[in-house]
Formats: C-alpha cells, sequence, structure tokens
C-alpha cells in the first residue's frame, strides 16, 4: 500500500531553535496536510497545502508542497516549549467519497525551556 | 456542539467482552472516520462514513469491528469479544463532504485486561 516517510522521528531542540521535519513518499498527492497532535488529545490541523509547490505560512509554521508533489516539509522558527507535541503529515489521493489520507507515523518534538 | 464528542474518554474492559464506542461529529459534517492509534504510533485508518453509508471499511481490522452510523450524525464503533491487542486510542473525526482537513475527537482510551 502507499506509504509516506516521516523523518525525523523525533527531536529534542532547544527553545528558541528551529526545527525543520519533512515526510516523502512514492506516491503523488493532491494535498498535504499537517497536525499536531498534544498527549491526550486528537490531532489538530495546522496547515494545508493544495498546489505543487506551495508554500504556506502560519505563524511560526511554513510549509511547502513539494513540486513533485510527492514531498512536503515543516518548519518551526524560534521554538518555544508548547510546541512539544507529535507533528503527523498526511497526504491526500483521490476526491469526493474515494478521498483517502494517508499519514506519516509522526516526529515527536521535544522542546527544552 | 462546536467539536467532536467521543465518549467515554476512557473504557477498561475484560478481555471477550464487547464494547461500543460513540461519536458525535461536527453538525453538517457528512464525512466521518475512525481512526485507531496504538501507543507511540501512527493513525491507522479503519472506516469512513459519507452520510449513513461506509464507501471505505477496508482498515477493520477483523470481523469483530462493526461500525455504524445513523441519521448522517451518530457513530458507533462496536469491537466484540476484546482481545488484549485491540487496547488503543480510537479517534473520531469528521469533515464537510469534500472538505480539505479533518476537525479530530480527544478519542477514546480503551484498555482490555
Amino acid at each position: 500500500g502507499q506509504q509516506l516517510n516521516q523523518s525525523p522521528q523525533s527531536m529534542f531542540i532547544q527553545e528558541g531553535e528551529d526545527v525543520s521535519m519533512n515526510c516523502t513518499s512514492s506516491s503523488i498527492f493532491n494535498t498535504w496536510l499537517w497536525y499536531k497532535q498534544d498527549p491526550g488529545e486528537g490531532p489538530v490541523l495546522l496547515i494545508a497545502l493544495y498546489k505543487a509547490g506551495e508554500l504556506t505560512s502560519n505563524g511560526r509554521l511554513t510549509a511547502q508542497f513539494g513540486i513533485t508533489r510527492k514531498d512536503s516539509f515543516l518548519n518551526i522558527s524560534a521554538s518555544i516549549p508548547s510546541d512539544v507535541g507529535i507533528y503527523f503529515c498526511a497526504g491526500q489521493t483521490g476526491a469526493g467519497n474515494n478521498r483517502k489520507l494517508i499519514w506519516g507515523l509522526g516526529t515527536s518534538l521535544a522542546v527544552n525551556p | 456542539g462546536a467539536g467532536v464528542s467521543q465518549s467515554p474518554s476512557n473504557k477498561v474492559t475484560e478481555k471477550g467482552k464487547d464494547v461500543e464506542l460513540r461519536c458525535d461529529p461536527i453538525s453538517g459534517h457528512t464525512a466521518l472516520y475512525w481512526y485507531r492509534q496504538s501507543l507511540g504510533q501512527g493513525l491507522e485508518f479503519l472506516i469512513y462514513f459519507q452520510g449513513n453509508s461506509a464507501p471505505d471499511k477496508s482498515g477493520l481490522p477483523s470481523d469483530r469491528f462493526s461500525a455504524e452510523r445513523t441519521g448522517g450524525s451518530v457513530s458507533t464503533l462496536t469491537i466484540q469479544r476484546t482481545q488484549q491487542e485491540d487496547s488503543a486510542v480510537y479517534l473520531c473525526a469528521s469533515s464537510m463532504s469534500g472538505g480539505q482537513g479533518y476537525t479530530f475527537g480527544s478519542g477514546t482510551r480503551l484498555t482490555v485486561v
């Protein structure tokens, strides 16, 4: 089946550092989504990307939809303690009733104050 | 309500018993999804509803798992004869038809002892 390779699996950084994580696939996607999951909660959508090459920012977060449509990255600038959590990428194929999300396994981020 | 509501938030059950997990999606969201997340793992797709029908139930792990949705709203995931490997967090998400990105509930943490 379709697979997403998300890396790194985990990161431990100092407060104020920038963070970068990415997802790659052998498949083409029409949408890329980035989610964050806090402990005991469901994932929350951070950024959605709809076009190849699209670069989108949301505060300190920046994400890009790779030009080949097979990859995406998420950057977090000037990390703060509340950035701690698990970040998931998801690639979407199909449309309407055939829409399907393929999920990465997550990047666990720890921030040392 | 404003968000996706799942109940119970925690469930401990004895091996072999049946359990029912409930999801109340956001009002007006026609698409509903069930996922399973094992400890430290990514999201495992179980089933997708569009209205009351399930165009994709390919992720249900065995015939012990079933789900239904009534009135285009509430969904119930039933696990019969629970096994210890069923222990996980069960997440529900909903979206507008054709909408990008899902809104997740906080999940039901199921522990089979």
